[in-house]
């Protein structure tokens, strides 16, 4: 089955406390992205990749590492999370980063750092 | 830089009846997409349908269409014969075919949503 994977799907820490959501995608896509979803806010693109070892910043990208390894793989590193980046994170993927080809989303993760 | 806005925090509908959520957008480009978003309590993001900004017809997918006018930068989803699997949040997107503003390539652009209710 096609799909984006995410883990944990739940994560509580503590300020301070690196660390790491693990992204996969079995779908040969070339494009990755990482997006953190608010109340009242919508969306908001985090980190990008178009290729293996290809990434750049999104929207909101303080306080967020990236990396790409390998094609299907897409972690989102927090070094030093803080309260406000309590929020319900996606990844997705897409065949290319260019044109109207469908991000498929992954299930999410809820994180809380208090 | 490309913004979307959907006015219409929260929506009610009865079941089996119509309605139609609204989306506006902002661009200075000519060529791009425009996407609903679907998203469940189960919080999964489900495409619910997409239109290429090039094409006049206005897409269709099944009890979905969306009414896209593009000199208006207006692109709004209207739900025929509405079922209570049609409760969620729906969100409007936009995607530029090149690099945004800004150097983001790819990125969706969300509004920031409206709540749809099905009343049995």
């Amino acid at each position: 089955e096609a799909q984006v994977t995410q883990n944990p799907r739940y994560l509580i820490t503590v300020t301070g406390k690196k660390l790491t959501v693990t992204c996969s995608q079995n779908m040969n896509h070339e494009y990755m992205s990482w997006y953190r979803q608010d109340p009242g806010l919508g969306l908001r693109q985090i980190y990008y990749s178009m290729n293996v070892e290809v990434t750049d910043k999104g929207d909101v990208p303080e306080g967020y590492k990236v990396s790409r390894k390998e094609k299907r793989n897409f972690p989102l590193i927090l070094e030093s999370p803080s309260p406000n980046q309590t929020s319900l994170y996606f990844c997705a993927s897409s065949l290319s980063g260019t044109g109207g080809y469908e991000q498929y989303f992954g299930p999410g993760t809820r994180l809380t750092v208090t | 830089a490309q913004t979307v806005t959907q006015s219409q925090p929260e929506m009610s509908v009865q079941e089996a009846e119509t309605v139609t959520l609204s989306c506006t957008y902002d661009t200075s480009e000519s060529d791009y997409y425009l996407f609903w978003y679907k998203q469940p309590p189960s919080r999964q993001m489900i495409l619910v349908i997409r239109q290429e900004a090039y094409k006049q017809q206005n897409a269709t997918e099944n009890r979905f269409s969306v009414n896209f006018q593009k000199a208006a930068k207006s692109f709004s989803l209207k739900i025929s014969d509405s079922q209570l699997g049609d409760a969620a949040m729906y969100f409007c997107a936009y995607r530029s075919l090149y690099m945004n503003y800004g150097g983001s390539q790819g990125n969706l652009i969300f509004g920031k949503g409206t709540k749809l209710s099905v009343k049995p």
